[in-house]
Parts: structure tokens; sequence; C-alpha cells
């Protein structure tokens, strides 16, 4: 199984301020077709999880271009660069390349 | 507009069994993978199974091996969990979601929450 490890769990952000979150899985997340497997989700308190990058780098449709991803092979790496107080939740990351899939423990973002 | 809406939850004793629903509308569910995360309550993001339906291929996660099964109705635009031998440990909300690729997606439903317990 491909083991997602996540860091930090806890981030205490100021408003303004950039934000990053680093994921690393225990093997390559590239598949044949040359992308990288990799997601990330927002967890906003009381919703459900929101796509915000896909394939390593591809900001989903309607997020805001605060937020960027980018990585290969096995470390990767979700950017804020400024945050707002409505991006409050738990941030994971994911493998799609192989079943099981898994998720990083997540990252708790909140706001000094 | 996408939308996936769970249903099915409930409260079962340890040893039952429940089926979970997901009405897919703005896509045809077929030629996507489809999945079931579930999140025990505080806890994080687990992946319990994935369909594709056009390819008949269907993977679990080996917790539920043998006792859930996921599959699909092609002219009802839905997806089904069917769950037995339900633990106390199986106590979650359930969602279904379609996987990305290359097009995007990454759509998540609102979840139907499974209660085991005596």
């Amino acid at each position: 199984d491909i083991v997602m490890t996540q860091s930090p769990l806890s981030l205490p952000v100021t408003p303004g301020e950039p934000a990053s979150i680093s994921c690393r899985s225990s093997q390559s997340l590239l598949k044949s077709n040359g992308y990288y497997y990799l997601d990330w989700y927002l967890q906003k308190p009381g919703q459900s999880p929101q796509l915000l990058i896909y394939l390593s780098s591809n900001r989903a449709s309607g997020v805001p271009d605060r937020f960027s991803g980018s990585g290969s092979g096995t470390d990767f790496t979700l950017k804020i660069s400024r945050v707002e107080a409505e991006d409050v939740g738990v941030y994971y990351c994911m493998q799609g390349l192989q079943p099981p899939i898994t998720f990083g423990q997540g990252t708790r973002l909140e706001i000094k | 507009e996408v939308q996936l809406v769970e249903s099915g939850g409930g409260l079962v004793q340890p040893g039952g069994s429940l089926r979970l629903s997901c009405a897919v509308s703005g896509f045809g569910f077929t030629n996507y993978w489809m999945r079931w995360v579930r999140q025990a309550p505080g806890k994080g993001l687990e992946w319990v199974a994935s369909i594709k339906q056009d390819e008949r291929e269907v993977h679990y996660v080996g917790s539920v091996q043998g006792r859930f099964t996921i599959s699909g109705d092609n002219a009802k635009n839905s997806l089904f969990l069917q769950m037995n031998s339900l633990r106390v440990e199986d106590t979650a909300v359930y969602y279904c979601m379609r996987a990305s690729g290359p097009g995007g997606y990454g759509e998540w439903g609102l979840g139907t929450l499974v209660t085991v317990s005596s």
C-alpha cells in the first residue's frame, strides 16, 4: 500500500500570510500517462471535502488562484499565497494512482 | 450541474446490513472511476471501494473485502454500496465521489451517516 505522510498536522496562520503543506508518498505517483495522481482536498467545518488541486498541479474549477500545487515523484506541496479566513479547515492529500486509494492524515489550518 | 446525493444510512446493530445509494446527475457515471469514502466521527478520510462500470472493475479496502459490495445501475445512473456483517468500527459518514483525472472532476456528495451500535 502507498503510505501518504503530511506535515505539519497543525498550521496556525495569520491572515494575509502564506502557508505551505507537504505531502510525501512512499512510492512514486507517476502513472504511465505522464501524470502524477496526487490530489489536494479541503474539508471546511461541517462540510464535505472539496477538490482544490488535481494531478499534482491543476487547480480545480472555481478554486481561487491563491492556491497552487507542485511536486513530482514522491514529494508534493500545496501552497496558499495569502491565507484568508475562509481557508480554515482540514487539508488532505490523496493518491489516486492505485488501490488501495490512500489519504494523508490531514492538516488542520487555523487562523491566528 | 453535477450532483451526487447519498441515501440509505441509519442505525443498525452489529452483524446487520445496509444498502447505501448514490444518485448521480450531471454526467453518466459508467465511464468514470467512482468511489465510496468514509469518515469516522472526528477522524480522517478513508477510501472504501471503487468501481468503473464500463470496465466491470471494482476494488475494496482490505477491512471491508468480503463484506461490502459496490455496484451500479446504468438505467438509474446510481451507485450502491451493499454493506453486510457490519461492525461497530464501520460507523462513519459515507460519501460517494467521482475520481479526478486529466479533465478535473473530484466532486463529492453530502454524505450519509451509518451508525453501527447495539
